[in-house]
């Protein structure tokens, strides 16, 4: 049953510390996002990337996030410094990039920072 | 700027009777829209989609229409069920030009009383 993997699943932290979210996408996907959920602003686009290269980042604050994909199975999403307003719940997803397709999300991370 | 509209208030229906739930944008012309389910705690999970070319769409109880005339889109679970209950969010998409994100609506709580 191929999923999509989070790593951590909740992660506390306090305001200025440097947090490192990771996503495993489905064996095969070769486009990957990161998406970010809170109760007022709902379900946010940040970045997404193709066969590992990044293709839009315009959703993410660029002076604190960054995204990578070292590689075709491990893709980071990195706040540094965080602050309480970063206190939301991040989803990775991946896909077969194409003209039309589904996403599948992962379980996400629920980041609490204090 | 773009805006996708979803009833923010829950939606309660007795088990059995048909649940419609409302999908209305405004400055967006899509390509294609999805809808997913989500449930407390977990990711959002690929229920349907339906391109801008297709009024209509089914899988076994599920069916959405598509009306870019009103820019609204409907999604009806027919004979619904306890286990139905979750919050279902639309999300519209371009296609092609690298444009693969989608953006989401806040999601509708769909309760099933029995």
């Amino acid at each position: 049953d191929a999923r999509v993997t989070q790593t951590p699943r909740h992660k506390v932290t306090e305001m200025g510390q440097e947090v490192t979210m990771r996503c495993q996408p489905i064996l095969g996907h070769n486009t990957v996002f990161w998406y970010r959920q809170t109760m007022m602003q709902g379900l946010e686009l940040l970045a997404y990337f193709r066969n590992r290269a990044p293709l839009d980042d315009s959703g993410m604050p660029k002076d604190r996030f960054s995204a990578e994909m070292p590689d075709a199975t491990l893709a980071t999403l990195k706040i540094q410094p965080s602050e309480p307003r970063d206190s939301a719940v991040y989803f990775c997803a991946s896909g077969l990039g194409g003209t039309i397709y589904e996403q599948y999300f992962g379980p996400g991370t629920r980041l609490t920072v204090t | 700027s773009q805006k996708i509209e979803q009833n923010s208030e829950a939606l309660n229906i007795q088990e059995g009777k048909t649940a419609t739930l409302t999908c209305n944008y405004t400055n967006y012309s899509p390509a294609y829209l999805q809808w997913y389910r989500q449930d407390p705690g977990r990711g959002p999970v690929f229920l349907l989609l339906i391109r801008e070319n297709e009024k209509e769409k089914r899988k076994e109880r599920l069916k959405v229409t598509f009306d870019t005339t009103l820019k609204q889109s409907l999604f009806h679970i027919t004979a619904s069920q306890p286990a139905d209950s979750a919050t279902y969010l639309c999300a519209l998409g371009s296609s092609g030009g690298g444009a693969d994100g989608l953006t989401f609506g806040k999601g509708t709580h769909l309760i099933i009383q029995p």
